[in-house]
């Protein structure tokens, strides 16, 4: 029931630059995009989320596109710690019932 | 990490007895979620929390109980362990301010 699409692998060199890229065409008005990653056998880890202005943390960027219909995850200098499986949802930041809805995500390896 | 402590992290029971996890956390917030995941399953709301004494039922909440008998405490109970509960389970939080949510690091209960 994801309301997001994720390619289910990539690879990234360390060092450089990991572009994680979701398409969330059915997002509505009023719901973020967060990112979250889950290194094996470890909890989720919250990363960065954004309404639609780019966003900026120090662990990564979030690019949303202007239609918000997509985003862009930017590890900046990959590391071979940042191997993991990311997450991509959507999600009003409010109410109770929070039904988290992560779908398969892109498993990231970054090679040495 | 938001100070979220699971404990056991690891345990393996007999099937029929009672598991009580726990959920500690200390920095006063108001919502604490119970979520379990299983491959191909993804992360599925248990039961969550909104205050002392206040809880509700999730999507996969029969088999477990829980209670919140004071802000930083959430117990998860299986009231006799079945081996459909071998799982993953993740305690989790929101914030007060900015909604965001953490997870802790996760219980991992066989039954056998």
């Amino acid at each position: 029931d994801a309301k997001t699409t994720q390619p289910p692998s990539m690879d990234c060199a360390e060092g450089r630059a990991a572009n994680l890229p979701c398409n969330h065409s059915t997002i509505s008005g009023n719901e973020y995009v967060y990112w979250y990653r889950q290194i094996h056998s470890q909890g989720p880890q919250y990363i960065i989320h954004g309404l639609k202005n780019n966003e900026t943390n120090e662990m990564a960027s979030l690019i949303i596109t202007e239609d918000r219909k997509s985003s862009t995850l930017i590890l900046p200098h990959a590391t071979l710690r940042d191997t993991a499986v990311y997450y991509c949802i959507v999600r009003v930041p409010q109410g109770g019932s929070e039904k988290l809805v992560f779908g398969k995500g892109t498993k990231l390896t970054v090679n040495p | 990490d938001a100070g979220i402590t699971q404990s056991p992290r690891h345990k393996v029971t007999e099937t029929g007895t009672p598991v009580t996890l726990r959920c500690h956390q200390t920095e006063n917030h108001r919502y604490m979620y119970w979520y379990r995941q299983d491959p191909g399953h993804g992360l599925r709301l248990i039961h969550y929390s909104y205050g002392v004494k206040d809880t509700d039922k999730g999507e996969v909440s029969d088999g477990y109980s829980v209670s919140r008998s004071k802000t930083e405490d959430f117990l998860l109970t299986l009231e006799s362990a079945t081996s459909s509960q071998t799982s993953v389970y993740f305690c989790a939080i929101r914030e007060n301010s900015g909604n965001t949510i953490y997870f802790g690091e996760g219980s991992w209960l066989t039954v056998v």
